[in-house]
């Protein structure tokens, strides 16, 4: 069955800290694995990632894929309070219905 | 600005009742889906649709229905036999072009948050 595992499912750090969220992956004929960013109401774009071992960058956050391993990670350098959110993952099935299976989110809290 | 618009933002209902929720899309998207939210549980598909007069079931298709008579238009009935229909509800779309960048990248309207009294 495919399927998408995000870890740890909540996380409450201070402000100024790092953080790395992880996602592993079990998916038919997998092609790609996007984040996404959700606030309050529809999740945001952050990154898709096709390659492995090639690092995407935006501002603070960072996000690497292992496709030998099966696993992405998100990275969150110098937390502030607006990177409070639920960080989802999620990777299309590349066969003939093109499913997207998501993570059940990882809920990252941020003290300030 | 081209995007996806969902309605209403907020709806409340009696139980027993159907309720149907509206999302438009001027993406010129060939597919879209619709995933329920519910706390801790991620989001779970309901219905997609990846072409005009075409939708198949998601995980959780069970007291639901849509349809696509148009490409813009993909509304969601939340029908009585729905046991817990309480949630919060998105509607997306995306390109189906594989030689896209944006291939699979969904993008997401705001979300119906339906209450069930």
């Amino acid at each position: 069955e495919d399927k998408v595992v995000q870890s740890p499912l909540s996380l409450v750090v201070h402000e100024g800290d790092t953080v790395t969220l992880n996602c592993s992956y079990e998916v038919t004929n997998f092609r790609s694995l996007l984040w996404y960013k959700q606030e309050k109401k529809a999740p945001t774009f952050l990154f898709m990632l096709t390659s492995s071992g090639i690092e995407k960058k935006s501002g603070r956050l960072s996000s690497i894929l292992d496709k030998k391993e099966l696993f992405s990670i998100l990275n969150i350098t110098a937390t502030q309070t607006g990177d409070s959110a639920v960080y989802l993952c999620a990777a299309p099935r590349m066969n003939r219905d093109d499913k997207i299976i998501f993570g059940k989110g990882t809920r990252l809290h941020i003290l300030p | 600005d081209g995007g996806i618009t969902q309605s209403p933002k907020y709806l409340f209902r009696k139980e027993g009742q159907n309720v149907t929720l509206s999302c438009e899309q001027n993406l010129n998207h060939d597919a879209m889906y619709w995933y329920r939210q519910d706390p801790g549980q991620g989001l779970r598909l309901i219905y997609y649709s990846q072409i005009v007069n075409d939708f198949q079931k998601g995980d959780i298709a069970e007291g639901y229905s849509v349809s696509r008579e148009k490409k813009e238009s993909f509304p969601l009935t939340v029908t009585s036999a729905q046991k817990n229909p309480t949630a919060f509800y998105l509607c997306a779309s995306s390109t189906r072009d594989r030689r896209s960048s944006g291939a699979n990248v969904l993008t997401f309207g705001a979300g119906s948050r339906l209450t069930v009294l």
